[in-house]
């Protein structure tokens, strides 16, 4: 099994930008678009944002968007809010069946 | 939409069982999926089953874990044996989203914490 990589921690203030990475190998985040990003905040379920990279299910703001880049894959959101802050995770489907997470990302709204 | 049940505290070599209720969303012919995160640690997935019956497992936990499903209660249920308090954790299910591309999860339950300790 792969290992996700992603920083422990990212912020950023209310309207700006922060970009989250989730980097893997070659042979699973750089060979399929099979990435997914779940927001969680503690005590709750955790929520589907971003799937398949880039794709946004419905009912997802479009303050969040989802890019890949050889091994890496980013979650990006724009015009911070205060309720952004939360835990963030990748999550990447292999060809085993099987599924393989980051570290997780705490984000701080200053 | 969904609900993690079961014992919360578990000796050593007893075994975890917990159930998944589900709600509010489509049951049949999806796979669902169980997750643990220790405190400090990151996701850990630990298997999933189709409606059918069918299971997937990791490998690292394959030999202790089964997984079945109640279609006519809509739930799921892991059973994990054997617990140690390497096992402590909070545990998760979801559901399994595919297409022909890959697959994803896309409703989660809020967890629920076990906690292995004599």
């Amino acid at each position: 099994q792969s290992a996700l990589t992603q920083p422990a921690s990212v912020s950023g203030s209310p309207g700006q930008s922060i970009t989250i990475s989730c980097t893997g190998t070659s042979s699973d985040v750089g060979s399929y678009s099979l990435v997914s990003w779940y927001q969680h905040y503690p005590g709750k379920a955790p929520k589907l944002i971003i799937y398949e990279v880039t794709k946004r299910p419905s009912g997802i703001s479009n303050r969040f968007s989802g890019s890949q880049s050889g091994n890496t894959a980013s979650l990006t959101i724009s015009g911070l809010l205060a309720e952004d802050e939360a835990d963030y995770f990748c999550c990447l489907y292999e060809d085993s069946g099987t599924f393989e997470f980051g570290g997780g990302t705490k984000l701080t709204v200053l | 939409k969904l609900q993690e049940s079961g014992p919360g505290l578990l000796k050593p070599s007893e075994t975890l069982s917990l159930t998944c209720s589900v709600t509010g969303a489509s049951f049949g012919r999806f796979y669902w999926s169980w997750m643990r995160q220790p405190a400090g640690k990151r996701l850990e997935w630990i298997g999933r089953i189709f409606t059918t019956g069918t299971t997937n497992f990791n490998p690292s936990l394959k030999s202790r874990v089964t997984m079945s499903v109640d279609t006519s209660k809509n739930q799921v249920s892991l059973n994990l044996k054997s617990v140690t308090a390497a096992d402590t954790a909070m545990y998760y299910c979801a559901r399994v989203r595919c297409n022909s591309d890959g697959c994803f999860l896309d409703y989660w339950g809020q967890g629920i914490l076990v906690t292995v300790s004599s």
